[in-house]
């Protein structure tokens, strides 16, 4: 079985501040994807980034940043020069990469983030 | 453009009503959907994962006659509530599976039902 873990379940910034979002999680398979969404009040989901398991450089997609450490079994999310329009709940996800559950996903608990202005 | 149809978004009935929720794949063929429950402020949970042509696999503790799933063409999935009570009042978000090796999976903007 894999599971997810948020830990925080608010965190607030300062806009133009940084803020870190972390997750860790528990699976079997060595070889998956890890993923942080974001949902604004809207509910859409909006896909971060990802990250692949057997890539050990971190991915970075513009203001985000992850810190995958695959020992530790942790994918924390940085958030550079936040602003107002990054308030929304994160999920942090795990997906197998291979196997029959193509696309099932596990969520963690999600981080409700509010960027102060 | 959105890859993923799901309709409505919104829908407020009487308790003892079904309600039908469609999620639609636009520019793909999705073998596999899955759809997934979401309460306020809170994670979304996988309900089931729905298969083309054959019977959909739910979740423990999903019942499966309470949330009927067909998946009879490639690009249209279904979820039935059967006769709604309030405890049903829910956000529904389908989302399309992935071939093997592949990442890229989408969501559809998801359906507010309130059960009155």
């Amino acid at each position: 079985a894999q599971t997810v873990t948020q830990s925080q379940p608010e965190m607030s910034v300062q806009e133009a501040e940084t803020v870190t979002l972390s997750c860790t999680y528990d699976t079997s398979e060595n070889n998956y994807y890890l993923f942080w969404y974001k949902q604004p009040p809207s509910r859409q989901m909006i896909l971060v980034i990802r990250q692949e398991a057997y890539k050990q450089q971190n991915a970075t997609e513009n203001r985000f940043s992850v810190n995958f450490q695959k020992a530790a079994k942790s994918f924390s999310l940085k958030i550079s020069d936040s602003q107002l329009g990054d308030t929304a709940m994160y999920f942090c996800a795990l997906r197998r990469a291979g196997g029959t559950s193509y696309g099932k996903l596990t969520f963690g608990q999600g981080t409700i983030l509010t960027v102060h202005p | 453009g959105a890859v993923v149809s799901q309709h409505p978004s919104w829908v407020i009935c009487k308790s003892g009503t079904s309600v039908k929720i469609e999620c639609r794949s636009l520019d793909f063929q999705a073998t596999t959907m899955f759809w997934y429950r979401q309460f306020p402020k809170q994670s979304l949970m996988l309900m089931a994962t729905s298969n083309e042509g054959s019977k959909a696999t739910y979740e423990q503790g999903v019942e499966k006659d309470k949330f009927l799933i067909n998946h009879a063409s490639l690009t249209l999935s279904t979820l039935t509530v059967t006769s709604a009570h309030p405890e049903d009042s829910s956000f529904y978000i389908c989302s399309t599976g992935t071939p093997v090796g592949l990442w890229a999976q989408h969501f559809g903007d998801g359906t507010r039902l309130s059960i009155l």
